[in-house]
């Protein structure tokens, strides 16, 4: 299974962050879909998930900012992090789970800038 | 904050057997299996233990990992070179529902 994401690489303040992750070579109903960042020389923290059903479970850190949908007819999954500053700065990553709590695969992730 | 305590360092010269160890909780750690990433500089994170002690196919058995409780370590043997990267512990949280992660360990090869 491949991940590879997608989207803007610099974002003003203020605005809405939106990246996409493609699923290649597998089915994208097998894993929990993750978004996973690390801001520069930082470590990782987890953003949520999303099932290929729709559902979803938030980090309580930065609930009130996300929202992620998944279109598997596309076999995609997308983040949208709303009001973002300078601290949202950071390399994200797409990752999926199993069931288990093991990691699957994760892609090579996309750097965002938020700088005016 | 991480939610997983690792060493912020470790070192060792080519050859030696080296150990990096992570403490978590029972919501965590305790009940979860642990993974083990290594980070080369500019690169995604890399699987290199599952369930604990399993290896992805590709890993070398110079790296292993166990758990005791609500600890785990990562122990690689015949340090080389090219093993000088960041490693992370991570598990699934019972609590948050979502995967934590240690703060990382650098590891520098002398």
């Amino acid at each position: 299974v491949h991940l590879q994401e997608s989207g803007p690489g610099l974002v003003k303040p203020s605005e809405t962050l939106s990246l996409t992750c493609t699923v290649s070579g597998g089915s994208i109903s097998s894993f929990y879909w993750s978004w996973i960042r690390q801001p520069p020389g930082k470590g990782l923290e987890w953003i949520g998930y999303i099932y290929y059903s729709g559902t979803t479970n938030y980090n309580p850190s930065l609930k009130s900012r996300v929202t992620m949908s998944v279109d598997t007819s596309k076999n995609q999954f997308s983040l949208k992090l709303s009001s973002v500053t300078a601290a949202d700065t950071a390399v994200y990553y797409c990752a999926g789970y199993y069931g288990s709590g093991n990691s699957g695969p994760w892609g090579q992730g996309t750097l965002v800038t938020v700088s005016s | 904050q991480s939610v997983l305590t690792q060493p912020p360092s470790a070192s060792g010269t080519p050859g030696q057997r080296v150990t990096i160890s992570c403490y978590g909780s029972s919501s965590d750690i305790g009940g979860n299996p642990v993974n083990w990433y290594q980070q080369l500089p500019g690169t995604a994170p890399k699987l290199l233990i599952y369930s604990n002690n399993q290896r992805p196919s590709g890993v070398p058995d110079r790296f292993s990992g166990s758990k005791s409780g609500t600890s785990a370590s990562l122990a690689i043997s015949g340090l080389q070179s090219e093993d000088e990267a960041d490693y992370y512990c991570a598990t699934w949280d019972d609590s948050l529902n979502g995967p934590v992660f240690g703060g990382g360990t650098k590891l520098t090869v002398l």
